[in-house]
């Protein structure tokens, strides 16, 4: 089946530096790429829709230069918090769509990553 | 605006008992929806989806257009159903953004 990865799972970061978050499709090739963000016994939100070789899209309320969104293969996007602050502690969680064939359209959702900011 | 609701945050039952997870929904379009769970320390994955109309896991869902909702029901409740799910919709055929519920956690006792 298809598999999603998430990197790192766990980082903790000082305020004010950046942090870098990687999602990789590991078997299928992804167009598109969501990024959501889930506080503690919260729903997902969705952050941002990825497209591979454009700009992301943003989701009202999301600051995009803050949260900046790289999508440049098919298989790999990344979400950098820049100047982290304590309140952008949180669960960062990518999903990948498949564009066909044995994925399909389904949405893969990674492990996650949990970001803490100290 | 386009919204999933999920009324309860918690349902416990005991084992062999019927579950009913309840799930609405606000479109005004055509919606395509899909149930989601993730099971403790686990990432979330797609249950089922309502274009499938198939039994997954001993659970279903109908998507009822004119109440606008989408219960995921389970006539025998098992342990291993323990979880949290959400009910999610997308607006577009070919999946594109969800929109999330807020989840049920269910709690299966022996």
């Amino acid at each position: 089946g298809a598999v999603v990865s998430q990197h790192p799972s766990r980082v903790i970061c000082k305020s004010g530096t950046s942090v870098k978050i990687e999602c990789r499709s590991l078997d299928f090739q992804a167009t598109t790429m969501f990024w959501y963000r889930q506080f503690p016994k919260q729903s997902l939100m969705l952050m941002a829709t990825s497209n591979e070789g454009s700009k992301a899209t943003y989701e009202q309320g999301v600051e995009k230069d803050k949260f900046l969104i790289n999508h440049a293969s098919l298989t790999l996007s990344t979400l950098t918090v820049t100047s982290a602050h304590p309140e952008d502690s949180s669960f960062y969680i990518c999903s990948a769509r498949g564009t066909s064939g044995s994925s399909g359209y389904e949405q893969y959702f990674g492990p996650g990553t949990r970001l803490t900011v100290t | 605006a386009q919204r999933v609701t999920q009324p309860e945050k918690l349902l416990s039952v005991f084992k062999g008992a019927p579950v009913e997870l309840k799930c609405n929904y606000s479109y005004s379009g055509s919606p395509e929806l899909f149930w989601y769970v993730q099971y403790s320390r686990q990432r979330l994955q797609l249950l089922l989806r309502h274009i499938s109309r198939e039994s997954i896991k001993g659970f279903t869902a109908d998507l009822n257009k004119g109440e606008t909702s989408f219960h995921l029901k389970k006539p025998f409740a098992q342990e291993e159903d323990s979880a949290m799910y959400y009910c999610a919709l997308s607006l577009t055929y070919n999946t594109d953004k969800l929109i999330f519920g807020t989840g049920t956690r269910l709690q299966v006792f022996p």
